[in-house]
């Protein structure tokens, strides 16, 4: 099984909400990361756990907060979030930190109204 | 620290034409280098890699890719596109011990 998976698809979500985007793997590995992507833009690194404790925070606001119960599971709890926080959220794994390929998951659509 | 560059931000073509993406980095050591496509409103796909051996590298949908290491290039290549290669294409840059870098991508407009 070398597939990451991401649910919801898509949310859409008030700014007063709270909701959970949740990714998951079954490859043993031992990094998983957040990315944001906006249209026609890069994805940008968010968060990386690394043994199930967080080992890079790329200076990202308190409105996401990243949890990883487990090794297969990583969860990205939204808070209070704003319209600009619109974007895909992807969610990759690896089988260390800084291990040379990444797979990645097929994203959630987060619409922030 | 890795840098990627992409030498088109957007490429038109015409159904039938060949294409080529640039993509360069910045990195002396040992890469490992990777085209993603990512078709309009849909996730990131692996159209290839390549870690190391034969420096022309096949990959899905007809791609392939050319590593130059001393020009520190990868660039992207198909023969003859169709409408439904129109997508955003990323060049991505990695290494034990250094974290992934995606380039900033190029558009790619396939006219019918």
């Amino acid at each position: 099984d070398t597939e990451v998976t991401q649910t919801p698809k898509h949310l859409v979500m008030g700014m007063t909400n709270k909701k959970s985007l949740k990714c998951e793997q079954h490859m043993g590995h031992r990094a998983m990361y957040w990315y944001k992507q906006k249209a026609k833009k890069p994805p940008e690194l968010m968060f990386v756990y690394s043994y199930e404790k967080l080992s890079i925070n790329e200076s990202v606001p308190s409105r996401f907060s990243p949890e990883c119960p487990n090794s297969s599971l990583l969860n990205l709890h939204l808070h209070a979030l704003q319209p600009e926080d619109s974007a895909l959220y992807l969610c990759a794994s690896s089988q260390e930190w800084q291990y040379p390929e990444q797979f990645f998951g097929p994203g959630t659509r987060l619409t922030v109204l | 620290a890795q840098s990627v560059s992409q030498h088109n931000h957007h490429v038109i073509l015409s159904e039938a034409a060949s294409l080529e993406l640039g993509c360069n980095y910045s990195y002396g050591g040992t890469v490992n280098l990777f085209w993603y496509v990512q078709y309009p409103g849909q996730h990131l796909q692996l159209l290839l890699k390549y870690f190391s051996g034969d420096p022309l590298v096949k990959g899905i949908k007809g791609f392939e890719a050319e590593f130059i290491k001393s020009k520190f290039s990868f660039n992207l290549r198909k023969p003859s596109v169709q409408w439904s290669d129109t997508a955003e294409y990323f060049c991505a840059v990695s290494n034990y011990g250094q974290n992934f870098v995606f380039g900033p991508g190029t558009r790619l407009s396939v006219l019918p």
